[in-house]
């Protein structure tokens, strides 16, 4: 169980267009959803909290224009990342907490990397 | 605000040899979670063992234990009998009472488990 999608695996796009990454989670509801993102050979930084059926909360530092997270359904949240620019690419991953699990655990998806030409 | 620190950027031991990574964490708050995740090189994050704060009791799964140290701020993960699928990055990671935050990652181990 818990098991979380993510959709594409892999992007490229041109430097000032858009890009769609969705996250799913397949075999349970998320109310909670969290996009984090990863650049080589680095950590993975939070950059928002996303909660269905309301706004998302963004960290210090993340544009929220730019970055557009929309939690339409308890188990699909997607992360939009508008007029996008070379330094926008990186590694791109969702989680999910599983309500039914009390341990605050989160369940990643497999990442999307995003590269801006 | 919380911090996770891994003082070991790169490890490497031979299989089957026993490997202990390092975590330190600083918080105010009581009541957390704390996790180490593993990331092949697939780059799928993988959970690999959770501690409450509120248990005394290190956490065991299978071959990987933990050794908490509350009052410490320390949060070690073992691996015995290392095997080549052990290969990874390793994360540190905390989390507030309640999971409703996003997780605090420290910086990372590389490991590599020599044949």
């Amino acid at each position: 169980g818990a098991v979380v999608s993510q959709h594409p695996s892999w992007v490229i796009c041109k430097s000032g267009t858009s890009v769609k990454i969705e996250c799913r989670s397949l075999d349970f509801q998320a109310t909670t959803m969290f996009w984090y993102r990863q650049f080589p050979k680095q950590s993975l930084m939070l950059m928002a909290t996303s909660n269905e059926g309301s706004k998302a909360t963004y960290e210090q530092g993340v544009e929220k224009d730019k970055f557009l997270i929309n939690h339409a359904s308890l188990t699909l949240s997607t992360l939009t990342v508008t007029s996008a620019h070379p330094e926008d690419s990186s590694f791109y991953i969702c989680s999910a907490r599983d309500p039914r699990q009390g341990g605050g655990e989160q369940y990643f998806g497999p990442g999307t990397r995003l590269t801006v030409t | 605000a919380q911090t996770v620190t891994q003082s070991q950027p790169e490890m490497s031991v031979q299989e089957a040899e026993t490997v202990t990574l390092s975590c330190t964490y600083d918080t105010s708050e009581s009541n957390y979670y704390l996790f180490w995740y593993k990331q092949p090189p697939s780059r799928q994050m993988i959970l690999v063992i959770r501690q409450e704060a509120y248990k005394q009791q290190n956490a065991t799964e299978n071959r990987f234990s933990v050794n908490f140290q509350k009052a410490a701020k320390s949060f070690s993960l073992k691996i015995s009998d290392s095997q080549l699928g052990d290969t990874a990055m390793y994360f540190c990671a905390f989390i507030q009472g309640g999971g409703a935050d996003g997780l605090t990652f420290g910086k990372g181990t590389h490991l590599i488990i020599q044949p």
